[in-house]
């Protein structure tokens, strides 16, 4: 089956806690990305990546890293997470054409207190 | 800068009549343009998309957009709505000639009343 899997799918830490939250895709695609979703701001894009090796910034990198070593992964990880990081996160994948819609992972619910 | 937006926080509407999510968008050239709908508890699911020639395009489950590129708009429709339709509803552009950002909307959460 075609999917995006997103790990943890809920997480709680504490602030300056480094975490990673992993993000696969089995359908060989080259764009991925990461999203997180606030009430009333919709879906805003963090970092994304054009293919291995390649990425760049969304609208709200800050506090933020990606790596992209292998096509089908894509971790984003927060190595010392504060408060307002605290969201609904979201990774996609899709094909490289920038006319192809993104597959959505289930998302990843993390508090940070 | 470019955005997009969703004028209506909340639609209701009552089952089996016509169902409208509107969407306007504001970017330099030409873009791609998508629907997608969130269930509870879920990812966001593709619907459909414009890309190039008909203005009216069709997509997943009944749904459909029309594209007006003078009111740079491309609202969501479904002839007869149903109460499984209630969602919350994204509308996101892909400029054409800057990269691969996509630029979502805030959302709009449709309510289908039996």
């Amino acid at each position: 089956e075609a999917q995006v899997t997103q790990n943890p799918r809920y997480l709680i830490t504490v602030t300056g806690k480094k975490l990673t939250v992993t993000c696969s895709q089995n359908m060989n695609h080259e764009y991925m990305s990461w999203y997180r979703q606030d009430p009333g701001l919709g879906l805003r894009q963090i970092y994304y990546s054009m293919n291995v090796e390649v990425t760049d910034k969304g609208d709200v990198p800050e506090g933020y890293k990606v790596s992209r070593k292998e096509k089908r992964n894509f971790p984003l990880i927060l190595e010392s997470p504060s408060p307002n990081q605290t969201s609904l996160y979201f990774c996609a994948s899709s094909s490289g054409s920038s006319y192809n819609e993104q597959f959505f992972g289930p998302g990843t619910r993390l508090t940070v207190l | 800068a470019q955005s997009v937006a969703q004028p209506e926080d909340q639609v209701n509407v009552a089952e089996g009549n016509p169902l409208t999510v509107k969407c306007t968008y504001s970017v330099s050239g030409n873009p791609y343009l998508f629907w997608y709908v969130q269930y509870p508890n879920r990812g966001l699911q593709f619907l459909l998309k414009y890309i190039t020639g008909d203005n009216l395009v069709k997509g997943s489950y009944g749904f459909e957009a029309e594209f007006n590129k003078s009111q740079t708009s491309f609202h969501l429709k479904k002839p007869s709505a149903l109460v499984c339709d209630s969602a919350l509803y994204f509308c996101a552009v892909r400029p054409f000639n800057y990269g691969q950002n996509f630029v979502f909307g805030p959302g709009t959460r449709l309510s289908v009343l039996p």
